[in-house]
């Protein structure tokens, strides 16, 4: 089975500042996708960002990019010149490859953005 | 919006009763999954049908039971409720199963269940 861990229960950022949310998993499989998921007050689950393992080159999409690292099955999310609009709650979350779709996440992040 | 769509949007019942959630997939969407998010648990897979048949099963309890219809809505039932039930509860919808190609996953707005 995976795991997907989050270190971090809180984080805060100033606004414009640049913040990085750290996730490791563990897996035996060689071929999976791993997400991060926004949860703002309104508890939407949003899709951020989605990396291909066997990709090398990291995935980013405008403000956020991620830091895969495989071998350390380490999986970071930076957020660039943060906005206010980046408060949630932020999954990590793990999904294999080829076996049903299902996503394994992480118990989260909260990321305060202050003004 | 997602396209999406979960009915109720809140549910109230006490300990020991019986309820059932709604969700209606995206236009074409195949797979229905549903997933808990509580205190305790955080957010888990429960249940994936894909056009009608069970695909794949989580963490559910024997409590709860799903299927999905043929018009591609699911329902996810939940029976001798308990305290620990209480949780938001999302279903998300994609095109297909995973198969050979990555198939997004697209989240509705969660049902809110409080068992008092």
């Amino acid at each position: 089975a995976q795991t997907v861990t989050q270190s971090q229960p809180e984080m805060s950022v100033q606004e414009a500042e640049t913040v990085t949310l750290s996730c490791t998993y563990d897996t035996s499989e060689s071929n999976y996708y791993l997400f991060w998921y926004k949860q703002p007050p309104s508890r939407q689950m949003i899709l951020v960002i989605r990396q291909e393992a066997y990709k090398q080159q990291n995935a980013t999409e405008n403000r956020f990019s991620v830091n895969f690292q495989k071998a350390a099955k380490s999986f970071s999310l930076k957020i660039s010149d943060s906005q206010l609009g980046d408060t949630a709650m932020y999954f990590c979350a793990f999904m294999k490859h080829n076996a049903g779709n299902m996503l394994t996440f992480g118990g989260g992040t909260r990321l305060m953005v202050k003004p | 919006d997602s396209g999406v769509t979960q009915t109720p949007k809140h549910l109230i019942t006490a300990t020991g009763q019986r309820v059932t959630l709604r969700c209606s997939p995206r236009s074409g969407d195949l797979s229905v999954y549903w997933y808990q998010q509580s205190l305790d648990q955080g957010l888990q897979f429960l249940i994936q049908y894909y056009n009608g048949e069970e695909r794949a099963k989580g963490n559910i309890l024997e409590r709860f039971s799903a299927q999905q219809f043929p018009d591609l809505h699911s329902e996810l039932n939940l029976s001798s409720l308990e305290l620990g039930d209480s949780a938001l509860y999302f279903c998300a919808s994609s095109v297909g199963t995973s198969g050979h190609s990555y198939n997004e996953q697209f989240f509705g707005p969660g049902t809110r269940l409080t068992v008092l």
